[in-house]
């Protein structure tokens, strides 16, 4: 079993619609949740955080978290065309400090106009 | 922002050189640093972590010979391929936690380096 996993697509959402992604963990010490944007050929950039169960809103973005079902998301509201990309999930076991990331193989994305 | 620096951008070497790629920290102190490596259509692997002023740590099945880390400085490591061979064609993205924004941020990467051997 793969430490993190997601569907690795491709994913089609019409433009304006809600892209929802999902991803599952093994690991039940996981303390921190990322999801990662990554378009081709340019490194990962941050787009939410999460670390308590529930759901955590930033503009069209909302994650949500559920630990007791390793289970965590991201759904992209009023989907729009630069959405298109490779979400990646990622994990962490600390809360801070400086422990390594564990990345899902990502899901890609394709916001149709 | 945190940003992070990463050099060269691009690098096309001949097989059995060495190349290192920088990873800087512009306006905050990384004691660590995490060196990841993503061949086309992969996720990012973690090769090793780098701590300043100690020895990184090292992925299993990542030879620490062949990709050497230096953390010299609170705000500069280095990953250098030596001896490089066509396989280790890939994309080399550092990064780096700001603990300085508080302990729930998220890691911030370096524009990585596109490393082809021919």
């Amino acid at each position: 079993q793969k430490e993190v996993e997601q569907n690795s697509g491709p994913l089609s959402v019409p433009e304006g619609a809600i892209a929802s992604l999902n991803c599952t963990y093994s690991d039940r010490g996981s303390q921190s949740f990322f999801w990662y944007r990554q378009y081709s050929g340019k490194s990962p950039e941050l787009i939410m955080s999460i670390y308590s169960n529930g759901d955590k809103e930033d503009g069209r973005f909302t994650a949500q978290l559920n630990k007791a079902s390793q289970y965590v998301s991201l759904l992209i509201r009023d989907s729009q065309p630069s959405d298109s990309a490779t979400y990646l999930c990622a994990v962490s076991r600390a809360n801070f400090g400086n422990e390594k990331l564990t990345f899902g193989t990502g899901t890609r994305l394709t916001i149709i106009p | 922002g945190a940003v992070v620096s990463q050099h060269p951008s691009w690098v096309i070497c001949k097989s059995g050189t060495s190349v290192k790629i920088e990873c800087r920290s512009l306006d905050f102190q990384a004691t660590t640093m995490f060196w990841y490596r993503q061949f086309p259509k992969q996720s990012l692997m973690l090769m090793a972590t780098s701590n300043e002023g100690s020895k990184a740590t090292y992925e299993q099945g990542v030879e620490k010979d062949k990709f050497l880390i230096n953390h010299a400085s609170l705000t500069l490591s280095t990953l250098t391929v030596t001896s490089a061979h066509p396989e280790d064609s890939s994309f080399y993205i550092c990064s780096a936690r700001v603990s300085r924004q508080g302990p729930r941020h998220g890691y911030t990467f370096g524009s990585g380096t596109r490393l082809t051997v021919v």
